[in-house]
């Protein structure tokens, strides 16, 4: 869905670096989450936010941090990466009156 | 706190096979219940939801899921499946919490064969 944009799409780095992953929308929507997806595990949830003032750690927040610079852009950082972090992350954003969340394409990270 | 049980993990079929996939909540209260779709080197898309009303919902592609509530159960259908559904398959979940955080099942993994 065009609508909703990541960047990277693709990135290899080392242990110990720090990442920043980026994701803008043009849907208009509030709120805006990142899932890490594993193999096996499904998709688990970082952060997400209801609005450029409101930041909520998810399930898997150890690790990560958020900004929220504004209401259609939503960065993730890994401020020290490490192996285990290697995943497939998604951005998602929904609109406040209903619970469907529309997704970005993916960042796929790898830490070496 | 809720959870998503997905039992089948891998499933293959050949084509114009019926589908059925497994989707079972834990949370007591009322729900909203998705699936979407992964297709391969894809992102997540919508599928179906239930909110309210008619427990047979009926989706994009010809899918329809069924809510039985006295089986906290959300199995998604088809009748008869093509290649182009070879995709990961996610059951979701949200409870109301007052805020729209879903959670996700494992996923199941559907292979096609033409």
């Amino acid at each position: 869905d065009a609508d909703v944009t990541q960047t990277p799409r693709n990135r290899i780095t080392k242990t110990g670096k720090r990442i920043m992953l980026e994701c803008s929308q043009t849907k208009g929507h509030d709120r805006m989450y990142w899932y890490r997806q594993d193999p096996g595990l499904g998709l688990r949830l970082i952060y997400y936010s209801f609005d450029v003032k409101d930041i909520n750690k998810g399930e898997i927040s150890d690790g990560y941090s958020v900004s929220r610079q504004a209401q259609a852009k939503f960065s993730l950082s890994l401020e020290s990466a490490i192996p285990n972090q290697t995943a497939l992350y998604f951005c998602a954003t929904s609109e406040i009156h209903t619970d469907t969340q529309y997704f970005g394409p993916g960042t796929r990270l790898t830490v070496l | 706190a809720q959870s998503v049980s997905q039992h089948n993990h891998h499933v293959i079929l050949s084509e114009a096979a019926s589908l059925e996939l497994g989707c079972n909540y834990s949370y007591g209260g009322t729900v909203n219940l998705f699936w979407y779709v992964q297709y391969p080197g894809q992102h997540l898309q919508l599928l179906l939801k239930y909110f309210s009303g008619d427990p047979l919902v009926k989706g994009i592609k010809g899918f329809e899921a069924e809510f039985i509530k006295s089986k906290f159960s959300f199995n998604l259908r088809k009748p008869s499946v093509q290649w182009s559904d070879t995709a990961e398959y996610f059951c979701a979940v949200n409870g109301d919490t007052g805020f729209q955080k879903l959670v996700f099942g494992t996923g199941t993994r559907l292979l096609v064969s033409p």
